[in-house]
């Protein structure tokens, strides 16, 4: 089946650093990436879907300067989280799907630990 | 607009007995409904999915969830909890639109499997 590598898996930073987390689809091509935000004991938050070769669409609230999405391939999908800051820590996931419009083939990553400090 | 509620943020339940999980949704037309289970740390993996074809669906490791229109319920069940089910359920529907269409997640339900 699909599978989606997310890494890092955790990551610790200073603050004023920045961050990146790669998204690879490792065996179909990924039209379309998820970047997803878990805050403890809370649910998935979407914070941009990113369509390759084309630029993020973020929601609304997050900051694109601050979380810059690059899917400059069909297989890679980068989250870079700059100038972090402790509030920045939390559970970053990536979902990719391999069919545009498609409800089939959500495939999602392992998750990357950030934790700023 | 499309939405998902899960109705209980914490269920426990004995090993062996029954699981049942309550998501209710709302959308101006025909839903695309999933249910995924995030264990401990870990990416979230697919039970099961409805797309408008049966409404009775039938997903991994012995979970089904039944599509009822007239209650704009999705509600996940499986006969007989085992431990290794201990996990956040979250309900999902997805939003249509146009080419791209997004997940919007339920709040999650915890569920504790109890020996």
């Amino acid at each position: 089946g699909a599978v989606v590598s997310q890494h890092p898996s955790r990551v610790i930073c200073k603050s004023g650093t920045s961050v990146k987390i790669e998204c690879r689809s490792l065996d179909f091509q990924a039209t379309t990436m998820f970047w997803y935000r878990q805050f403890p004991k809370k649910s998935l938050m979407l914070m941009a879907t990113s369509n390759e070769g084309s630029k993020a669409t973020y929601e609304q609230g997050v900051e694109k300067d601050k979380f810059l999405i690059n899917h400059a391939s069909l297989t890679l999908s980068t989250l870079t989280v700059t100038s972090a800051h402790p509030e920045d820590s939390s559970f970053y996931i990536c979902s990719a799907r391999d069919l545009p419009g498609s409800d089939y083939g959500y495939t999602f990553g392992s998750g990357t630990r950030l934790t700023v400090v | 607009a499309q939405s998902v509620t899960q109705l209980d943020s914490h269920v426990s339940v004995s090993e062996g007995t029954p699981v049942l999980l309550r998501c209710n949704y709302s959308s101006s037309y025909s839903p695309s409904l999933f249910w995924y289970v995030q264990h401990p740390n870990k990416g979230l993996q697919l039970l099961l999915k409805y797309t408008s074809a049966a409404t009775l669906v039938k997903g991994i490791n012995g979970f089904e969830a039944e599509f009822k229109k007239s209650e704009t319920s999705f509600h996940l069940t499986k006969p007989s909890a085992h431990m290794s089910d201990a996990a956040e359920y979250f309900c999902v529907v997805s939003l249509k639109g146009g080419a791209t269409n997004k997940l919007i997640f339920g709040t999650g339900t915890l569920l504790a499997v109890q020996p």
